[in-house]
C-alpha cells in the first residue's frame, strides 16, 4: 500500500496566520493527490485535486503544491471557519489511502 | 451536482452483518463518470477507503477488508450499497458514501453526510 505520512498531527493558529500541512508519499504518485477538510457533522469537503488545483468554490486563501513526493497545503489568512481536520489522499493505486489527518484549531 | 445520503441501522451486534445504502440524486447512477465509493472514519483513526463499484458492476476493495465486504449498486432504485460481514468493535465508525471522479486525478467530488454505526457486543 502507498503510505502517506502527514504532519503535523495538530496545530493551533490565530486568525490571519498562515499555516502549512505536509504529506510525504512512500512512492511516486504523480498528481493523483487530493486534500479534504472534515468538520464534525458535515460531509467531507474536497479542497484540492490533482495535487495543486483548487476545487470550485474553495476560497483562494487555500493553495497547494507538490515537490516530488512531498505535498503541501497552505492556508493564508486563516479564518475561524477553517477550524477542522485536514486529510490528504492518494488515488493512484488500490487501495486508495489517506494521511492520518491534521487537526487545525483557531485560537 | 450529485447528492448522496446514507441510510441504515446505527447499531449492529458483533458478528452480524452491517448493511448500508447510499441514495443517489442529481445525476444518473448509470453515468460512467464516477466510481461509487465507501469510506469510513474510526474513532481516533484517519479515513479508510473501503471499496467501490462502477456502473458496469466492476468492483474494487481494500485488501484489509476484502474477505468481508461487498459493494453493489441497484440502478433501478438509484442507490448503491455496502455489506460488511462478521463485524467487530473495530468496525465502529462513521461511514461515508462518495463519488470518485474517473477523471481529474480520481478526486472524491461528492460525499454524503455520513452515518455513525456502532458495533455492540
Amino acid at each position: 500500500d502507498i503510505q502517506l505520512t502527514q504532519s503535523p498531527p495538530s496545530l493551533s493558529a490565530s486568525v490571519g496566520d498562515r499555516v502549512t500541512i505536509t504529506c510525504q508519499a512512500s512512492e511516486n504518485i504523480g498528481n493523483y493527490f487530493s486534500w479534504y477538510q472534515l468538520k464534525v457533522g458535515e460531509a467531507p469537503k474536497p479542497l484540492i485535486y490533482g495535487a495543486s488545483s483548487l476545487q470550485s468554490g474553495v476560497p483562494l486563501r487555500f493553495s497547494a503544491y507538490r515537490l516530488g513526493t512531498q505535498y503541501s497545503l497552505s492556508i493564508n489568512n486563516v479564518q475561524p471557519e477553517d477550524s477542522a481536520i485536514y486529510f490528504c489522499q492518494q488515488t493512484l493505486n488500490i487501495p486508495i489511502t489517506f494521511g492520518q489527518g491534521t487537526r487545525l484549531d483557531i485560537k | 451536482q450529485v447528492h448522496l445520503q446514507e441510510s441504515g441501522p446505527g447499531l449492529v451486534k458483533s458478528s452480524q452483518t452491517l448493511s448500508l445504502n447510499c441514495a443517489v440524486s442529481g445525476d444518473s447512477i448509470n453515468t460512467g463518470a464516477y466510481y461509487w465509493s465507501w469510506v469510513r472514519q474510526t474513532a481516533g483513526q484517519g479515513l479508510e477507503w473501503i471499496g467501490r463499484v462502477y456502473s458496469t458492476g466492476r468492483t474494487a476493495y481494500n485488501p484489509s477488508l476484502q474477505s468481508r465486504v461487498t459493494v453493489s449498486m441497484d440502478t433501478s432504485k438509484r442507490h448503491f450499497s455496502l455489506r460488511l460481514t462478521s463485524v467487530t468493535a473495530a468496525d465502529t465508525a462513521m461511514y461515508y458514501c462518495a463519488t470518485q471522479d474517473r477523471a481529474n486525478s480520481g478526486r472524491f467530488d461528492f460525499w454524503g453526510q455520513g452515518i455513525l454505526v456502532t458495533v455492540s457486543s
